[in-house]
């Protein structure tokens, strides 16, 4: 039973790029959340979706930052114009209702 | 706003000390509490504690949550250079649509000197 599964691990992008970050929930699993990490600190939630749905933004910023989970293949966040800030490790989880969550791998987003 | 704190921030000890880590929180409408163990990628899982004084245990490793006073603790005996990692604390939010999510402590540094 393969665990949550995010691609790619590592991307670099310059200033003004566009970064986008998959994750594929383990099976089974129809509730997907998005966490950032900076450097030194704790997960900060973002973003819980179910399939074609965003049910709570309360922790994603307002501009550049948007996430979809189509009915069809993966969940995506999707960052808009990268700035320096936006560096951080971004991590997806994934859970039946009202169970643990689990997390996948992370990705390790660097802005030049 | 919800807040969960940890304690200390960094930890070093020496192989085979036993270690305690806290946890305070303050929560909304809590649910339950879960720790977390993240060494160089994703956080695995430790423990979900939902009652108060029923400590839960997995070979080294102990917690236990007093809702009371609002607060958790992991124990780790007989420390292994394994056990070197960032232990993440977090409290189960409930959201809308029965849905959950977790609000993060800061994470406690541990590392074990051989």
């Amino acid at each position: 039973n393969a665990g949550v599964m995010q691609n790619p691990r590592h991307l670099v992008r310059r200033r003004g790029q566009e970064a986008r970050l998959r994750c594929s929930p383990m099976k089974g699993h129809s509730h997907v959340y998005w966490y950032r990490q900076l450097p030194e600190e704790g997960l900060k939630f973002m973003v819980y979706l179910q399939k074609e749905n965003i049910i709570d933004e309360s922790g994603m910023p307002k501009e550049r930052f948007s996430a979809e989970f189509p009915k069809e293949g993966p969940s995506i966040l999707r960052i808009q114009q990268v700035v320096r800030g936006d560096s951080a490790a971004y991590f997806c989880a994934s859970s039946r209702l009202l169970e643990t969550q689990y997390f996948g791998p992370g990705t390790r987003l660097l802005v030049l | 706003e919800d807040k969960v704190v940890q304690s200390p921030l960094s930890l070093v000890v020496h192989e085979g000390d036993t270690v305690t880590l806290n946890c305070s929180y303050e929560v909304t409408n809590f649910r339950s509490l879960l720790w977390y163990k993240q060494e160089k990628k994703a956080p695995t899982f430790l423990f979900m504690l939902t009652s108060s004084g029923i400590e839960k245990k997995s070979g080294r490793l102990s917690s236990i949550l007093d809702k009371k006073e609002l607060f958790s603790i992991l124990n780790i005996t007989a420390t292994q250079t394994g056990d070197s990692a960032v232990y993440l604390c977090a409290v189960v939010r409930p959201i809308i649509q029965g849905a959950q999510k977790l609000v993060f402590g800061q994470g406690t540094r541990l590392t074990i000197n051989p």
